[in-house]
Parts: C-alpha cells; sequence; structure tokens
C-alpha cells in the first residue's frame, strides 16, 4: 500500500521560517516524483512543484519559484517543502503527492493526508 | 499563463446525471485528470488519462475529452458524490507543470 505521512500542523509567526516533510515508503519514492500542492482556506488547490528524490531534479511552478524550497532525502523517503520568511498568507494546507508520469506527463495518484500551516502575529 | 476553467458550482438531483466540464487551450494536447475532494479529506483521482478509471472507483464516474473540452459525468449522481470536484493537466513548457483547474463543488440534494 501506498503510503505518504506528512509532518504535524504548524503555528509561525511572520517572518520565521519552517520546514515540512512527508515520509513515503521505499516504493512510493523509488522511480516516482514527489510534490507539493497548496490548499488555502475555502479556496481550491494550486501546484507548487515537484522533485525527482534520485537526483533532487526540481520544478516549480513559476507562482511559487523562489517563495518554497522543495528538497528530498532519498536515504530516508523523505521530501521537504521549506520557507525561509514566511507570511501571513502562506496560512494553507499543504498536501504532499506522489506523481506518476505517464506518456511524458506527470499527474497525482497518491496524497498525504495535509498539513495545515498557520502564520499569524 | 496556461489555465483551466471549471464552473464553479453544479447542482443534481439524486439519480440524475451531473456533468462538469473543464476547459483549456492545451487539453487538445495534453491528458485531462479529475479529483473528488470531500470535506476535510485530501483529494482523490476519480479518472486519470482522460476516461480510465482507477481501481475502486464506481463505474457511474466517466471522462471524456474533445478539443479543448473535458468533461467529468457522474451518472445516477448519489449523495455520496457532493464534494469539490478538481480537473488537472500540465502546462506546454517542457517542464510538465501541474496545473488545477478552479474546482466544481457539486451539490445532490
Amino acid at each position: 500500500e501506498v503510503q505518504l505521512v506528512q509532518s504535524g500542523a504548524e503555528v509561525r509567526k511572520p517572518g520565521e521560517s519552517l520546514r515540512i516533510s512527508c515520509k513515503g515508503s521505499e516504493d512510493t519514492f523509488a522511480n516516482f516524483w514527489i510534490g507539493w500542492v497548496r490548499q488555502m482556506p475555502g479556496k481550491g488547490l494550486e501546484w507548487m512543484g515537484i522533485i525527482y528524490a534520485g537526483d533532487s531534479d526540481t520544478t516549480y511552478s513559476p507562482s511559487f519559484e523562489g517563495h518554497v524550497t522543495i528538497s528530498a532525502d532519498k536515504s530516508t523517503n523523505t521530501a521537504y517543502l521549506q520557507w525561509a520568511s514566511l507570511k501571513t498568507s502562506d496560512t494553507a494546507i499543504y498536501y504532499c503527492a506522489r506523481h506518476e508520469r505517464t506518456y511524458g506527463a506527470f499527474w497525482i495518484d497518491h496524497w498525504g493526508q495535509g498539513t495545515l500551516v498557520t502564520v499569524s502575529s | 499563463s496556461y489555465a483551466l476553467t471549471q464552473p464553479p458550482s453544479v447542482s443534481v438531483s439524486p439519480g440524475q446525471t451531473a456533468g462538469i466540464t473543464c476547459s483549456g487551450d492545451g487539453l487538445a494536447k495534453k491528458f485531462t485528470y479529475w479529483y473528488q475532494q470531500k470535506s476535510g479529506q485530501a483529494p482523490v483521482v476519480v479518472i486519470y488519462e482522460d476516461n480510465k478509471r482507477p481501481s475502486g472507483i464506481p463505474e457511474r464516474f466517466s471522462g471524456s475529452s474533445s478539443g479543448t473540452l473535458a468533461t467529468l459525468t457522474i451518472t445516477g449522481a448519489q449523495v455520496d458524490d457532493e464534494g469539490d470536484y478538481y480537473c488537472y493537466s500540465t502546462d506546454d513548457s517542457g517542464d510538465h507543470r501541474g496545473v488545477f483547474g478552479g474546482g466544481t463543488t457539486l451539490t445532490v440534494l
């Protein structure tokens, strides 16, 4: 069974840094891309970016590039989403998502349970 | 930037057929995927590669695509099908960046 287990909810102040994690089973990370999806309160899904743990090849959505960092540790089958300086507008649920690659396109076949990040002064 | 457009809401009575559309210039060349998200839960894929249904998804869910328009059809909608539905595809950048539609809230009552 594919499992993606995300770290717990976080509360931070504006300007603080944060890293959240997503741990998968070995068969989840091997030969798959792991990505992150944002869902702001009461809003829709937004694709943020993906990483291939094998070589750390990373692709970002233009909307998020420069604002977050996606990384992975293939030795522990863990992906990370990191902020250097949070803003109140970063308040959202963040889902990690395993991406399948077929016909040259990436799509999400399994999701983590989500991590709620609250940024408030 | 690449965008996928969905109607904000669709409402049907139980047993009726619900159709949710997704339009985007790139859909003529790219597959469309559909995700269901029930309140407080993570999304689940219900249709992949335009019209394929994952194991465990009821047969009443089907997908189609023609030109720049993709459609998710729920034949004989049930109250349990209520939730938000998102279409998804990839852009033309060559880097295969994912894009979600704005989402459609399905009400069955």
